[in-house]
């Protein structure tokens, strides 16, 4: 079964600076997506970014990156020039393929606190 | 606009009474999709639905239903056999088929039974 696992339940970061979100799955696939959601505290999900597998290029979107690592299952988020709005909960996800539809796994979230 | 809605935003049900989530979009999508979410957990997935008529339980499906009579709506019944109903619940849904499509999240309801 396909799981997904964020090692950080916290993470903080300084206005302006980087961070790093870890993420590892665990899939006997060869090809399948990868997607990182943000969750603020109104709880709205909202999609930060994504990565099909087949892809050796990072995904990047404007101030988020990925650091994909295909071989060690490893997902990891950069976030650069942190911004107050920035602080929410982070979910990494990986898309699973069914008979009659797909899903998506999340991990249990990383709470990402940002400091002025 | 387009996206999803989901009513009420809280909702309030005493142990025994069945509830239902409503979950409409008017984005096209055809697939729809129910989640769980628990402190501490990601989110789970309940039932989802590929088509109008037709849908597939999820992994944690015992003690809910639900129904795809219409393109645009997709409810959730939260039985009396739940044993633990109490979470904040999410709709989503997407366009079917194979590439990279992201899932588009409704705003959620939380649910509180006692």
């Amino acid at each position: 079964a396909q799981t997904v696992t964020q090692s950080q339940p916290e993470m903080s970061v300084q206005e302006a600076e980087t961070v790093t979100l870890s993420c590892t799955y665990d899939t006997s696939e060869s090809d399948y997506y990868l997607f990182w959601y943000k969750q603020p505290p109104s709880r709205q999900m909202i999609l930060v970014i994504r990565q099909e597998a087949y892809k050796q290029q990072n995904a990047t979107e404007n101030r988020f990156s990925v650091n994909f690592q295909k071989a060690a299952k490893s997902f990891s988020l950069k976030i650069s020039d942190s911004q107050l709005g920035d602080a929410a909960m982070y979910f990494c996800a990986y898309r699973v393929d069914m008979e009659y539809g797909n899903k998506l796994v999340f991990g249990a979230g990383t709470i990402l606190r940002v400091k002025s | 606009d387009g996206g999803i809605t989901q009513s009420p935003k809280y909702l309030f049900r005493k142990e025994g009474q069945n509830v239902t989530l409503s979950c409409e979009q008017n984005l096209n999508h055809d697939a729809m999709y129910w989640y769980r979410q628990d402190p501490g957990q990601g989110l789970r997935l309940i039932y989802y639905s590929q088509i109008v008529n037709d849908f597939q339980k999820g992994d944690i499906a015992e003690g809910y239903s639900v129904s795809r009579e219409k393109k645009e709506s997709f409810p959730l019944t939260v039985t009396s056999a739940q044993k633990n109903p109490t979470a904040f619940y999410l709709c989503a849904s997407s366009i079917f088929g194979q590439g990279s499509y992201e899932q588009y999240f409704g705003p959620g309801t939380r649910l509180t039974v006692t």
